[in-house]
Parts: C-alpha cells; sequence; structure tokens
C-alpha cells in the first residue's frame, strides 16, 4: 500500500540555521498540507498546497516558512532561520483529489532547535 | 473558529476493559469527523471517518465511534481493548471542504497495561 514518506525522522539544528524537511506525498494525489505538533500540543495545521501553489496557510505559517514541490515529487518545507520555538514534530500529507476527503499521513520528522 | 476538545489526555486500562475516549468540537455547521490513531515510531494512521449517514460508524481493529450532533461529540469506543491498542489516539474534524484542512484535538496517550 503506497504511503507518505518523510525525511529526515529526526534533524537537531541551531536557532538561526535554515533547515528543510522533505515530503513524497503518494503518486497520485493532488493535495499537500504540513502540520505539526510541538510537544504535549495538538497537531495544527499549517499550510495546503494544491496546483502548485498555496491554498491556506494558518498565522503560524509567517515568512520564515516556504513549501516547495521542486520535481514533481517531493514536497518540502523550509524554515529560513528557525527559532527554538520551531521545535516540534512536523507531519507531511496529502489527498488524492477534490472530494476525497481522508488526508494519508507521513511518519513526521523531528525538528529540535538549540 | 472550529476548534476539538479531548478530554482524556493519558488513560490506562488493563486488557479486555472497554474503553470510551471523548471528542467534542465547537461548529455550529456541517462536519467530517475522524479518529486517528499513531503507534509508537508509526505515522498517522485513519481508523475510522464520519460523513454522513449512520452515526455510528465502524472502523478498523474493532473500533467504533458514535456521532451525537445535539452533543457535538464523536466518541471512539472499544468494547474490549488489547495491549496492542497502546497509541495515542487523535479526534480532527473537517469543516471547510474546498480546502479540506483538518483541525486536531490534542490527542489522547492509551496505555494498555497486559
Amino acid at each position: 500500500e503506497p504511503e507518505v514518506t518523510q525525511t529526515p525522522s529526526h534533524q537537531v539544528t541551531q536557532m538561526g540555521q535554515e533547515v528543510i524537511l522533505r515530503c513524497v506525498p503518494i503518486s497520485n494525489h493532488l493535495y499537500f498540507y504540513w502540520y505539526r505538533q510541538i510537544l504535549g500540543q495538538k497537531v495544527e495545521f499549517l499550510v495546503s498546497f494544491y496546483n502548485n501553489e498555496i491554498s491556506e496557510k494558518s498565522e503560524i505559517f509567517d515568512d520564515q516558512f516556504s513549501v516547495e514541490r521542486p520535481d514533481g515529487s517531493n514536497f518540502t518545507l523550509k524554515i529560513r532561520s528557525t527559532k527554538l520555538e520551531d521545535s516540534a514534530m512536523y507531519f507531511c500529507a496529502s489527498r488524492r483529489a477534490q472530494g476525497a476527503r481522508e488526508q494519508y499521513f507521513g511518519p513526521g520528522t523531528r525538528l529540535t532547535v538549540t | 473558529a472550529q476548534s476539538v476538545s479531548q478530554h482524556n489526555h493519558h488513560v490506562i486500562l488493563s486488557e479486555a476493559a472497554s474503553l470510551e475516549l471523548g471528542c467534542n468540537y465547537s461548529y455550529g455547521g456541517t462536519v467530517n469527523l475522524f479518529w486517528y490513531v499513531q503507534y509508537p515510531g508509526q505515522h498517522l494512521q485513519l481508523l475510522l471517518k464520519y460523513f454522513s449517514g449512520d452515526p455510528l460508524v465502524k472502523g478498523i481493529k474493532g473500533f467504533e465511534a458514535e456521532f451525537i450532533k445535539s452533543k457535538f461529540s464523536f466518541n471512539l469506543r472499544k468494547p474490549s481493548v488489547q495491549w496492542s491498542d497502546t497509541a495515542e489516539y487523535f479526534c480532527a474534524v473537517l469543516t471547510n471542504f474546498g480546502n479540506e484542512k483538518l483541525t486536531f484535538g490534542t490527542g489522547t496517550r492509551l496505555t494498555i497495561i497486559p
């Protein structure tokens, strides 16, 4: 069964550094998402992406964040200058098509900012 | 804005005990409801979903949930839990049917004692 994959599983970075989190959505899916979960808190929506553009973003998703689908298979989340409060588990998800409401999640990347 | 509440943060049960995890949402319009499970070290997996019709929905691994519109609730149940049910359980609601972003609860950690 196809799965969403994410790399790396754990990323440690210093404050102020740029990080790129990578996701490979299920191949015939058209809608892509990033969510995050700060330790002990709820899973929060960050951004959705469709047809090579952002369709919605949350207030968390400020100018330090960007997303890209560079090659038709990968879906990346970039944080330009990480802050301590960016430490969280980041989940990628994908959805097949309009009307298919189930989102399939990846295993997550644990980002630790020191 | 919609929100989801899961009041049980950590539940500990013995094997064969019955389980009920609470989930309440706040939104006055049409909702789709989901329960996701995250086993240790694994990705979020869909347990069950409610879109419309019969408010009692059955999912995988013997889980079921009942949508009670008047109570804004979607509680998860299982008559007899197993040690392998140890996991984190997340309730989520979908209200924006265009963009399909999920709003999650804080999650309930379930520990089953053999």
